[in-house]
């Protein structure tokens, strides 16, 4: 069975960098996709970006100045950075996984969420 | 980027009726699409992929259809545990693209 966790700091001051870490237990290390969401309070899902195991990246146009997805070398956490924030970035932050037979599988997984709130 | 437009807003069912929700995409998607259901405090739950192919444990009540620009997520008879907001998603291009969802109310 995959679990992910995810944390990261909970409360950031404008123009400071959010960065969130999600370790991914259990399931392929080998053959994935790794992609982080939000949600900001009362409103919809945004997709933040992505990363395969091959390390290729994909990212939403409207944070992509700001924005970076990376794997660690054991490709068991993944990780979000998001440079300069304002009080626009406050939302609860999802990571999931889908290994590459996602369809086989039928699912995919994500974490708890991380409510990150910026304000001065 | 790809809008992905979702109607109605808001859906009032009684338990035990069909519900039927729709989801729009400004350009064709093919059948890159994705139907997410989400409760108050919880992660989206995956519950349909490829428009109409059920995930791994979703009930025989959920079904998807459509191709191209107009799909349909319908519950074939409401459960208490049904009550929730559902999202569509488009993956066939970038950048990822959800609608804004559909609450489905209880009635």
């Amino acid at each position: 069975q995959v679990q992910l966790q995810q944390w990261g700091a909970g409360l950031l001051k404008p123009s400071e960098t959010l960065s969130l870490t999600c370790a991914v237990y259990g399931g392929s290390y080998s053959g994935f996709y790794r992609i982080w969401f939000r949600q900001p309070p009362g409103k919809g899902l945004e997709w933040i970006g992505e990363i395969d195991h091959s390390g290729n990246t994909n990212y939403n146009p409207s944070l992509k100045s700001r924005v970076t997805i990376s794997v660690d070398t054991s490709k068991k956490q993944f990780s979000l950075k998001l440079s300069s924030v304002t009080a626009a970035d406050t939302a609860m932050y999802f990571c999931a996984h889908y290994s590459s037979d996602w369809r086989a599988e039928g699912r995919g997984y994500w974490g708890q969420g991380t409510l990150v709130t910026v304000s001065s | 980027e790809i809008v992905m437009t979702q109607s109605p807003v808001t859906l009032s069912v009684s338990p035990g009726e069909r519900a039927t929700l729709s989801c729009r995409a400004s350009q064709s998607v093919n059948n890159r699409l994705l139907w997410y259901q989400q409760k108050p405090g919880q992660a989206p739950r995956l519950l349909i992929y490829d428009a109409s192919a059920r995930a791994t444990g979703i009930p025989a009540r959920f079904s998807g259809s459509g191709s191209g620009t107009e799909f349909t997520l319908t519950i074939s008879s409401l459960q208490s545990e049904d009550f929730a907001v559902y999202y569509c998603q488009q993956y066939n291009n970038w950048p990822r693209t959800f609608g804004q969802g559909t609450k489905v109310e209880i009635k």
